[in-house]
């Protein structure tokens, strides 16, 4: 069965420090990987992807995502955090036409 | 362009109603799907269109659940006789083609309240 780890329900972290949201996988096959954000009462907005080439995917906002195919792994990383970047963000994996989902991470930016 | 949109943006009915919720896909996007979120919860899948192909029906949660898309446009999901459970939140995405690398692109939502 295809699933997606999120460990963390919350992260915490000050403005202008790194921050790191986990994701760990298990699929069958080659997936293709994905974030995504949620602001409040909005749907999801794409941030990145990973299909194939460099493990080091860069995407909106400043973000990016390493792939770690021994770990299963996609966390996504920001080397300077903002308040405005408090959200929720979900990791989703895709296995021929399906998307499945984390049960997203929400990420807490304070001044 | 336009996004994916959806209607109603809120929806509140009483149990026992049966309830219709729209979607309209950016134009051009033949895949579309239907996801689930409820309070505090990951996104769970309900159903996929792809073109004329037969829809993946495979995560409605009950037969009390249908979906319906007309050619690759607007597809609508019926609640029929909601049941309290059925509070959360319905998101639509689209996505342009089958074997494309895209991501799937989402809807605002519908926040659906069963009283």
């Amino acid at each position: 069965a295809q699933s997606v780890a999120q460990p963390e329900d919350q992260v915490n972290v000050a403005e202008g420090n790194p921050l790191t949201v986990k994701c760990t996988y298990s699929v069958s096959g080659n997936p293709y990987l994905f974030w995504y954000v949620q602001y409040p009462n909005r749907g999801l907005q794409f941030l990145l992807k990973y299909i194939t080439g460099d493990n080091l995917v860069k995407g909106s906002y400043g973000f990016e995502a390493e792939f770690n195919k021994s770990q299963t792994s996609f966390h996504l990383k920001k080397p300077s955090a903002l308040v405005s970047d408090s959200a929720l963000y979900f990791c989703a994996v895709r296995v021929n036409y399906k998307f499945y989902f984390g049960s997203g991470t929400k990420l807490n930016v304070k001044p | 362009g336009a996004g994916v949109s959806q209607s109603p943006s809120n929806k509140v009915t009483e149990k026992g109603k049966d309830v219709e919720l729209r979607c309209d896909p950016i134009s051009g996007h033949t895949a579309l799907y239907w996801y689930r979120q409820s309070l505090g919860q990951g996104l769970e899948f309900l159903i996929y269109f792809q073109g004329n192909s037969a829809p993946d029906k495979s995560g409605l949660p009950s037969d009390r659940f249908s979906a319906e898309r007309t050619g690759e446009s607007v597809s609508t999901l019926t609640i029929q006789r909601t049941q309290q459970e059925d509070s959360a939140v319905y998101l639509c995405a689209s996505r342009p083609a089958s074997g494309s690398k895209e991501t799937q692109y989402f809807g605002p939502g519908t926040r659906l309240l069963v009283l």
